[in-house]
Protein backbone atom coordinates (compact mmCIF):
# COMPACT_ATOMS: atom_id res chain seq x y z
CA UNK A 1 0.00 0.00 0.00
CA UNK A 2 0.73 3.68 -0.53
CA UNK A 3 -0.35 6.82 -0.43
CA UNK A 4 -3.21 7.31 2.45
CA UNK A 5 -5.85 4.64 2.16
CA UNK A 6 -9.27 4.26 3.30
CA UNK A 7 -11.84 2.07 4.57
CA UNK A 8 -14.57 1.39 3.30
CA UNK A 9 -14.88 3.49 0.10
CA UNK A 10 -19.45 3.30 0.44
CA UNK A 11 -20.96 2.87 3.76
CA UNK A 12 -24.58 2.86 3.98
CA UNK A 13 -25.84 3.23 7.85
CA UNK A 14 -29.45 4.33 9.38
CA UNK A 15 -29.47 6.75 11.81
CA UNK A 16 -29.54 4.10 15.10
CA UNK A 17 -26.16 2.39 13.64
CA UNK A 18 -22.62 2.74 14.96
CA UNK A 19 -19.49 2.24 12.44
CA UNK A 20 -16.26 3.46 12.28
CA UNK A 21 -14.11 4.89 9.35
CA UNK A 22 -10.87 3.78 9.10
CA UNK A 23 -7.25 5.85 7.35
CA UNK A 24 -4.00 4.67 7.36
CA UNK A 25 -1.07 6.46 6.17
CA UNK A 26 1.93 5.28 4.08
CA UNK A 27 3.83 8.20 3.95
CA UNK A 28 5.97 8.13 7.37
CA UNK A 29 4.10 11.59 8.34
CA UNK A 30 2.95 12.43 11.63
CA UNK A 31 -0.30 14.97 11.46
CA UNK A 32 -3.65 13.33 10.40
CA UNK A 33 -7.13 15.12 9.17
CA UNK A 34 -10.54 14.19 8.48
CA UNK A 35 -12.71 16.60 6.44
CA UNK A 36 -15.91 16.49 5.36
CA UNK A 37 -17.13 17.39 1.57
CA UNK A 38 -20.57 18.17 0.39
CA UNK A 39 -21.49 19.02 -2.85
CA UNK A 40 -20.30 22.15 -4.39
CA UNK A 41 -19.03 23.59 -0.86
CA UNK A 42 -15.84 23.59 0.13
CA UNK A 43 -13.72 20.89 2.18
CA UNK A 44 -15.23 21.23 5.92
CA UNK A 45 -11.74 20.71 8.12
CA UNK A 46 -13.41 18.65 11.44
CA UNK A 47 -10.32 17.27 13.64
CA UNK A 48 -6.63 17.87 13.35
CA UNK A 49 -3.72 15.28 15.13
CA UNK A 50 -0.10 15.68 15.47
CA UNK A 51 1.68 13.32 16.91
CA UNK A 52 -1.29 11.31 18.39
CA UNK A 53 -2.31 14.64 20.16
CA UNK A 54 -6.00 16.36 18.88
CA UNK A 55 -5.00 19.98 18.03
CA UNK A 56 -8.04 21.16 16.59
CA UNK A 57 -11.54 20.09 17.08
CA UNK A 58 -13.40 22.41 14.41
CA UNK A 59 -16.90 22.29 16.76
CA UNK A 60 -17.94 19.00 15.32
CA UNK A 61 -20.82 17.55 16.86
CA UNK A 62 -20.12 14.75 19.30
CA UNK A 63 -21.89 12.25 17.18
CA UNK A 64 -18.58 12.34 15.46
CA UNK A 65 -15.49 10.54 17.83
CA UNK A 66 -11.78 10.78 16.00
CA UNK A 67 -9.66 8.04 17.47
CA UNK A 68 -6.14 8.34 16.97
CA UNK A 69 -3.94 5.24 18.11
CA UNK A 70 -0.89 6.41 16.08
CA UNK A 71 0.81 8.64 13.78
CA UNK A 72 -0.38 6.26 10.72
CA UNK A 73 -4.00 5.76 11.72
CA UNK A 74 -6.95 7.73 12.12
CA UNK A 75 -10.44 6.44 12.91
CA UNK A 76 -13.77 8.39 12.63
CA UNK A 77 -16.62 6.93 14.65
CA UNK A 78 -20.40 7.71 13.91
CA UNK A 79 -23.12 6.64 16.22
CA UNK A 80 -26.45 8.34 15.59
CA UNK A 81 -25.71 10.24 12.69
CA UNK A 82 -28.51 12.20 10.83
CA UNK A 83 -29.26 12.52 7.15
CA UNK A 84 -27.07 15.45 6.80
CA UNK A 85 -24.06 13.93 7.75
CA UNK A 86 -24.21 12.27 4.20
CA UNK A 87 -21.31 13.33 2.39
CA UNK A 88 -17.57 11.98 1.10
CA UNK A 89 -15.72 11.89 4.27
CA UNK A 90 -11.40 12.60 3.86
CA UNK A 91 -8.56 11.70 5.45
CA UNK A 92 -5.97 13.20 4.77
CA UNK A 93 -2.03 13.51 6.37
CA UNK A 94 1.20 15.84 6.06
CA UNK A 95 4.76 15.95 7.38
CA UNK A 96 4.07 17.88 10.55
CA UNK A 97 2.42 21.06 12.31
CA UNK A 98 5.68 23.05 13.54
CA UNK A 99 5.09 25.63 10.98
CA UNK A 100 5.79 26.87 7.63
CA UNK A 101 3.93 25.83 4.22
CA UNK A 102 3.13 21.87 4.77
CA UNK A 103 0.95 19.78 2.03
CA UNK A 104 -2.12 17.68 2.45
CA UNK A 105 -2.12 14.54 0.95
CA UNK A 106 -5.86 13.07 0.87
CA UNK A 107 -6.96 9.44 0.80
CA UNK A 108 -9.69 8.29 -1.96
CA UNK A 109 -12.76 9.55 0.72
CA UNK A 110 -15.35 7.08 2.21
CA UNK A 111 -18.87 8.24 0.44
CA UNK A 112 -21.25 8.04 3.40
CA UNK A 113 -25.19 7.81 3.24
CA UNK A 114 -27.17 8.48 5.99
CA UNK A 115 -30.76 6.77 5.81
CA UNK B 1 -12.61 37.44 6.86
CA UNK B 2 -10.61 35.50 5.00
CA UNK B 3 -12.14 34.16 2.15
CA UNK B 4 -11.27 32.34 -1.11
CA UNK B 5 -13.57 32.40 -4.25
CA UNK B 6 -12.82 30.29 -7.39
CA UNK B 7 -14.51 31.26 -10.88
CA UNK B 8 -16.30 29.94 -12.31
CA UNK B 9 -18.05 27.03 -10.68
CA UNK B 10 -17.84 24.82 -14.26
CA UNK B 11 -16.38 25.86 -17.38
CA UNK B 12 -17.03 23.37 -20.88
CA UNK B 13 -14.36 23.54 -23.40
CA UNK B 14 -13.66 21.39 -26.55
CA UNK B 15 -10.60 19.55 -26.89
CA UNK B 16 -7.56 21.49 -27.38
CA UNK B 17 -9.23 24.87 -26.17
CA UNK B 18 -7.25 26.41 -23.82
CA UNK B 19 -8.53 28.64 -20.74
CA UNK B 20 -7.79 29.91 -17.85
CA UNK B 21 -9.27 29.02 -13.97
CA UNK B 22 -9.28 32.02 -11.54
CA UNK B 23 -8.86 31.22 -7.53
CA UNK B 24 -8.89 35.10 -5.65
CA UNK B 25 -8.05 35.07 -2.46
CA UNK B 26 -8.77 37.74 0.80
CA UNK B 27 -6.12 36.88 3.80
CA UNK B 28 -3.99 39.04 5.91
CA UNK B 29 -0.94 37.57 5.05
CA UNK B 30 -0.07 34.45 2.44
CA UNK B 31 2.22 31.27 3.71
CA UNK B 32 0.98 29.32 0.40
CA UNK B 33 -1.28 28.66 -2.15
CA UNK B 34 -2.10 25.08 -3.03
CA UNK B 35 -3.88 23.99 -6.27
CA UNK B 36 -5.68 20.12 -6.29
CA UNK B 37 -7.31 17.98 -8.74
CA UNK B 38 -10.15 16.15 -7.86
CA UNK B 39 -11.82 12.94 -10.10
CA UNK B 40 -15.44 11.57 -9.10
CA UNK B 41 -15.62 9.98 -5.95
CA UNK B 42 -11.72 10.49 -5.42
CA UNK B 43 -9.58 12.34 -2.94
CA UNK B 44 -7.75 15.22 -3.94
CA UNK B 45 -5.09 14.76 -5.40
CA UNK B 46 -1.95 17.44 -5.37
CA UNK B 47 -0.88 19.70 -7.81
CA UNK B 48 0.88 22.30 -7.11
CA UNK B 49 2.34 24.89 -3.92
CA UNK B 50 3.08 28.51 -4.74
CA UNK B 51 4.44 30.81 -2.22
CA UNK B 52 4.83 34.41 -3.38
CA UNK B 53 3.40 36.84 -5.94
CA UNK B 54 5.19 36.50 -9.48
CA UNK B 55 5.80 32.89 -8.94
CA UNK B 56 4.83 30.07 -11.80
CA UNK B 57 5.07 26.20 -11.62
CA UNK B 58 4.30 23.99 -14.83
CA UNK B 59 3.12 19.97 -15.21
CA UNK B 60 2.29 18.97 -18.37
CA UNK B 61 -0.15 20.58 -19.33
CA UNK B 62 -1.01 23.22 -16.54
CA UNK B 63 0.43 26.12 -15.69
CA UNK B 64 -0.19 27.71 -12.17
CA UNK B 65 0.57 31.59 -11.30
CA UNK B 66 0.06 33.61 -8.67
CA UNK B 67 -0.32 37.62 -7.82
CA UNK B 68 -0.81 39.40 -4.54
CA UNK B 69 -4.72 38.88 -4.74
CA UNK B 70 -5.35 35.60 -7.26
CA UNK B 71 -4.31 32.60 -8.91
CA UNK B 72 -4.80 31.03 -11.87
CA UNK B 73 -4.49 27.53 -13.42
CA UNK B 74 -3.89 27.98 -17.68
CA UNK B 75 -4.24 24.64 -19.16
CA UNK B 76 -3.33 24.35 -22.63
CA UNK B 77 -4.61 22.61 -25.06
CA UNK B 78 -6.70 20.58 -22.60
CA UNK B 79 -7.43 16.97 -23.60
CA UNK B 80 -10.68 15.19 -22.44
CA UNK B 81 -8.13 13.22 -19.42
CA UNK B 82 -8.22 16.76 -17.90
CA UNK B 83 -11.88 16.60 -16.71
CA UNK B 84 -12.25 17.33 -13.28
CA UNK B 85 -13.13 19.58 -10.55
CA UNK B 86 -9.65 21.72 -9.58
CA UNK B 87 -9.56 22.69 -5.95
CA UNK B 88 -7.55 26.09 -4.47
CA UNK B 89 -6.83 26.03 -1.08
CA UNK B 90 -5.07 29.06 1.18
CA UNK B 91 -2.64 28.53 3.77
CA UNK B 92 -2.77 31.90 6.12
CA UNK B 93 0.16 33.75 7.90
CA UNK B 94 -1.33 33.18 11.18
CA UNK B 95 -2.18 29.25 10.56
CA UNK B 96 0.41 26.64 11.32
CA UNK B 97 -1.84 24.43 9.06
CA UNK B 98 -5.56 25.24 8.21
CA UNK B 99 -6.37 25.40 5.13
CA UNK B 100 -9.48 28.45 3.64
CA UNK B 101 -10.61 26.16 0.65
CA UNK B 102 -12.61 27.64 -2.36
CA UNK B 103 -15.80 25.15 -3.65
CA UNK B 104 -13.80 24.62 -6.90
CA UNK B 105 -14.38 24.94 -10.29
CA UNK B 106 -15.38 21.99 -12.60
CA UNK B 107 -13.96 21.69 -16.07
CA UNK B 108 -15.11 19.00 -18.61
CA UNK B 109 -13.19 18.48 -21.69
CA UNK B 110 -15.51 17.56 -24.70
CA UNK B 111 -13.51 15.42 -27.36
Amino acid sequence: ETGVTQTPRHLVMGMTNKKSLKCEQHLGHNAMYWYKQSAKKPLELMFVYNFKEQTENNSVPSRFSPECPNSSHLFLHLHTLQPEDSALYLCASSQTLAGGVDTQYFGPGTRLTVL
Amino acid sequence: EDQVTQSPEALRLQEGESSSLNCSYTVSGLRGLFWYRQDPGKGPEFLFTLYSAGEEKEKERLKATLTKKESFLHITAPKPEDSATYLCAVQAVESNYQLIWGAGTKLIIKP
